[in-house]
């Protein structure tokens, strides 16, 4: 099926520090999100992206957090400065159209703030 | 709160034998998807399911809007079905400009020989 890629599996990094994850969406998806899990909890979104914007952010989606989708390429999740409530693993969708369309998800990226 | 309520939260499950897992939902859901998650972490997409039921393979799903519901049943179960299922819903009234799935707390299950 259609794959979704997640650079890089697994971040290290030091509290205050700033981490870009990475997302390679299916190629010709439009609608772009991040959800996060905790260890041993479900997924809980943070917010989706399209057409050069964020169309809706949860709670969790906090200031500090950014998306942004340059020239086509990668969809990236900035974190800036991390904290340690921060660890977790950040999950990438992507879907063809918005709503009633199926989710795409990546295997993940797991970050640990150290 | 929670609106998607899914059991059990943990299940064993003999080579062979099969059981349904469900997620209740306590808002209307106008559509829902089930991915496992397998021990790597990585979510395979299941099904997708506006209503009705489908099947693949030993696996067969059910989603009823009315009665706010889905259910995942799994037939004659293998050791390579072991993982994490979530059931993922998407709320009615949400905008048709984007998806947002809710997530179920999730089943671990177990297959032994």
């Amino acid at each position: 099926g259609p794959k979704v890629l997640q650079i890089p599996s697994h971040q290290i990094i030091d509290m205050g520090q700033m981490v870009t994850l990475n997302c390679d969406p299916v190629s010709n998806h439009l609608y772009f999100y991040w959800y996060k899990q905790i260890l041993g909890q479900q997924m809980e979104f943070l917010v989706n992206f399209y057409n050069g914007k964020v169309m809706e952010k949860s709670k969790l989606f906090k200031d500090q957090f950014s998306v942004e989708r340059p020239d086509g390429s990668y969809f990236t999740l900035k974190i800036q400065p991390t904290a340690l409530e921060d660890s977790a693993v950040y999950f990438c969708a992507s879907s063809l159209r918005g709503g009633r369309s199926t989710l795409y998800f990546g295997a993940g990226t797991r970050l640990s703030v150290l | 709160g929670d609106q998607v309520e899914q059991s059990p939260s943990a299940l064993s499950l003999h080579e062979g034998t099969g059981s349904a897992l469900r997620c209740n939902f306590t808002t209307t859901m106008r559509a829902v998807q089930w991915f496992q998650q397998n021990s790597r972490g990585s979510l395979i997409n299941l099904f997708y399911l506006a209503s009705g039921t489908k099947e693949n393979g030993r696996l067969k799903s059910t989603f009823n809007s009315k009665e706010s519901y889905s259910t995942l049943h799994i037939r004659d179960a293998q050791l390579e079905d072991s993982g994490t299922y979530f059931c993922a819903a998407e709320a009615v009234g949400a905008s048709s400009s984007f998806s947002k799935l809710v997530f179920g707390q999730g089943t671990s299950l177990s297959v032994v020989p």
